[in-house]
């Protein structure tokens, strides 16, 4: 079974350019987390939705952020205009319902210039 | 007080000798408790989840859970160079929580020949 799949797995871009990282879930996972992770802040939960719908978002930096999930199986992590700062490792995870195991993606090394 | 808490290592182990990982967590009413393993420059890998007091076993790997004491260990038997990695522990914190998981920073493990 194809576990959780992620694109690009490196992004290189310019400060101001828009990025968007993508994600699908494991099939019949109805639950979607994005994480970034820094050397300095560790492992941190950006946003996670159950059955498309965001249920929290406190851990998005600030506007600039965004993600949507326009579908079960399928979830887009937005930022516009990239700084430097956003350089990080940025990873999906799913996990099934009625459970909390989660199961994370490859990743995208994301270096903004 | 952080609400997961490990000591960031690096835990330095003989090979063949037993690995000792420890992690704190700080709201009494968590229920569900895992550890990932994250080798450098790839994604957090799901080892092991406990619910119960008490010592799951899986191959080399045992996980003890203390909910009176509010801490959770996993023991790696048998340490192998290939062990070496960054373990991550993860909480659910509470209910209110939904399936979020809050992670610690990690405990470096180095295995040594």
């Amino acid at each position: 079974d194809a576990g959780v799949i992620q694109s690009p797995r490196h992004e290189v871009t310019e400060m101001g350019q828009e990025v968007t990282l993508r994600c699908k879930l494991i099939s019949g996972h109805n639950s979607l987390f994005w994480y970034r992770q820094t050397m300095m802040r560790g492992l941190e939960l950006l946003i996670y939705f159950n059955n498309n719908v965001p249920i929290d978002d406190s851990g998005m930096p600030e506007d600039r952020f965004s993600a949507k999930m326009p579908n079960a199986s399928f979830s887009t992590l937005k930022i516009q205009p990239s700084e430097p700062r956003d350089s990080a490792v940025y990873f999906c995870a799913s996990s099934p319902q009625g459970n909390n195991e989660q199961f994370f993606g490859p990743g995208t090394r994301l270096t903004v210039l | 007080q952080k609400e997961v808490e490990q000591n960031s290592g690096p835990l330095s182990v003989p090979e063949g000798a037993i690995a000792s990982l420890n992690c704190t967590y700080s709201d009494r009413v968590s229920q569900s408790f895992f550890w990932y393993r994250q080798y450098s420059g790839k994604s957090p890998e799901l080892i092991m989840s406990i619910y119960s007091n008490g010592d799951k076993e899986d191959g080399r790997f045992t996980a003890q859970l203390n909910k009176a004491s509010q801490y959770v260990s996993l023991l790696i038997r048998d340490s192998q160079p290939s062990d070496s990695a960054t373990y991550l522990c993860a909480v659910n914190i509470n209910k209110a929580a939904g399936n979020k998981l809050t992670f610690g920073g990690g405990t470096r493990v180095l295995v040594k020949p």
